[in-house]
């Protein structure tokens, strides 16, 4: 089992439509939880970290974890076609050894 | 005004041969970390360094060594390239200085290694 899984699509959703991308992970004691987007052939850039349980809104993301079901979800509302990117998942806490992202989902949003 | 800038943005080299990637942040942060990702996009931490303490990942070959001249520059130095060293490498930094990966990272623009 892979420390932290994503489904590597891709996930196409037309314009103005809501993204869902999912992320499991395996280390119960994770603490800290982040959404990257990278564009291809780009470096990986934060869209959003969440620490608590619930839901967290930062304008059209919205991250949601659920440390009990060990889930982390990202939530794209009005995709536009600028949001077309993998998104990477990483999972940490305070063991440096067990900070690992995800492969990613690859998003196609069509115009 | 780069915040994480990294220099050579592609190297190509032999098998066997010794290699240096340089990383330079401006953001005044107290740790940089090297980052390896594969041909399967996986990205894999190598290493974290604070002016405190270099945290080396159990599972990277000792070919590879992190040198920091001073805190706002965090080299990786590779000996022995091999063929499963092709990858891309990110350099990142971030304001944790708790030896923990909890914090925000800021990633350079990758330097995409080719060993032939």
């Amino acid at each position: 089992q892979k420390e932290v899984e994503q489904n590597s699509g891709p996930l196409s959703v037309p314009e103005g439509a809501i993204a869902s991308l999912n992320c499991t992970y395996s280390d119960r004691g994770s603490q800290s939880f982040f959404w990257y987007r990278q564009y291809s052939g780009k470096s990986p850039e934060l869209i959003m970290f969440i620490y608590s349980n619930g839901d967290k809104e930062d304008g059209r993301f919205t991250a949601q974890l659920n440390k009990a079901s060990q889930y982390v979800s990202l939530l794209i509302r009005d995709s536009q076609p600028s949001d077309s990117a993998t998104y990477l998942c990483a999972v940490g806490g305070y063991n440096f050894n067990k900070f690992y992202f995800g492969s990613g989902t690859k998003l196609n949003v069509k115009p | 005004d780069t915040a994480v800038s990294q220099t050579p943005k592609y190297l190509v080299t032999q098998m066997g041969n010794d290699k240096s990637i340089k990383c330079e942040q401006n953001l005044g942060h107290d740790t940089m970390y090297w980052y390896k990702q594969d041909s399967k996009k996986f990205l894999k931490i190598m290493f974290s360094y604070n002016n405190k303490e270099l945290i080396i990942n159990e599972t990277v070959p000792n070919r590879f060594s992190p040198k920091s001249p001073d805190k706002a520059h965090l080299n990786l130095h590779i000996n022995s390239l091999e063929l499963g060293d092709s990858a891309v490498y990110f350099c990142a930094s971030s304001q944790d200085n708790a030896g923990t990966v909890t914090d925000t990272q800021y990633f350079g623009p990758g330097t995409r290694l080719t060993v032939l």
